[in-house]
């Protein structure tokens, strides 16, 4: 089982919906939990991250968290083809001092 | 304006010949680390530095090497590189150990023949 999981898509959604990325972790003391978003060719960039359960919103986007089903999810309200993207979850787990990625999921928005 | 740079942005090279591929940052920041990213493993971590003059390694260390003789760099070291080691590799870094909110460097598109 992979320490980070997600769907490596891609998730496609029509422009002006949610988008709607999860994530899944098996370090049960894991604490701290990023979403990057990654253009094609770029470098990962640091969108959102959330520490404690519940939702933490930041424009259009919201993380959630459920520790105890070891799940964090990313929203991206009213889509733009610009946020087609791959997105990335990190988690930084127990004991260790580095973050863990997913693979990531590639989002696509249409037009 | 706050960043992190890295060069080459590409190299291509041959089996064996050292190859240093370095790291600067302008944030004062403590943590830097460095990743390789290939199709369908994401990102995996090399190396990391807590402080000058501490490194540890990461997930993936073998075939490389890092030092950390002042804050700002962090320089990425293949000694011999091989064909395994092509791949895109970033530098990163955050304001302390503690504080996993990475920023990340351009990245390095690295290909050995």
């Amino acid at each position: 089982q992979k320490e980070v999981e997600q769907n490596s898509g891609p998730l496609s959604v029509p422009e002006g919906a949610i988008a709607s990325l999860n994530c899944t972790y098996s370090d049960r003391g894991s604490q701290s939990f990023f979403w990057y978003r990654q253009y094609s060719g770029k470098s990962p960039e640091l969108i959102m991250s959330i520490y404690s359960n519940g939702d933490k919103e930041d424009g259009r986007f919201t993380a959630q968290l459920n520790k105890a089903s070891q799940y964090v999810s990313l929203l991206i309200r009213d889509s733009q083809p610009s946020d087609s993207a791959t997105y990335l979850c990190a988690v930084k787990g127990t004991g260790r001092r580095a973050l863990t990625f997913g693979s990531g999921t590639r989002l696509q928005v249409q037009p | 304006e706050a960043q992190v740079t890295q060069n080459p942005r590409y190299l291509i090279t041959v089996t064996g010949k050292k190859l240093t591929v370095t790291c600067s940052q302008n944030m004062n920041h403590e943590y830097m680390s460095w990743y390789r990213q290939d199709p369908g493993l994401g990102l995996r971590q090399i190396y990391y530095s807590m402080n000058v003059e501490v490194t540890d390694k990461g997930d993936v260390p073998e075939g490389y090497k890092v030092s950390r003789k002042e804050k700002r760099n962090f320089p990425l070291i293949l000694e011999s590189p091989s064909p395994n080691q092509t791949s895109l590799y970033f530098c990163a870094s955050s304001l302390y150990g503690g504080s996993y909110e990475q920023y990340f460097g351009p990245g390095t598109r690295l290909t050995v023949t």
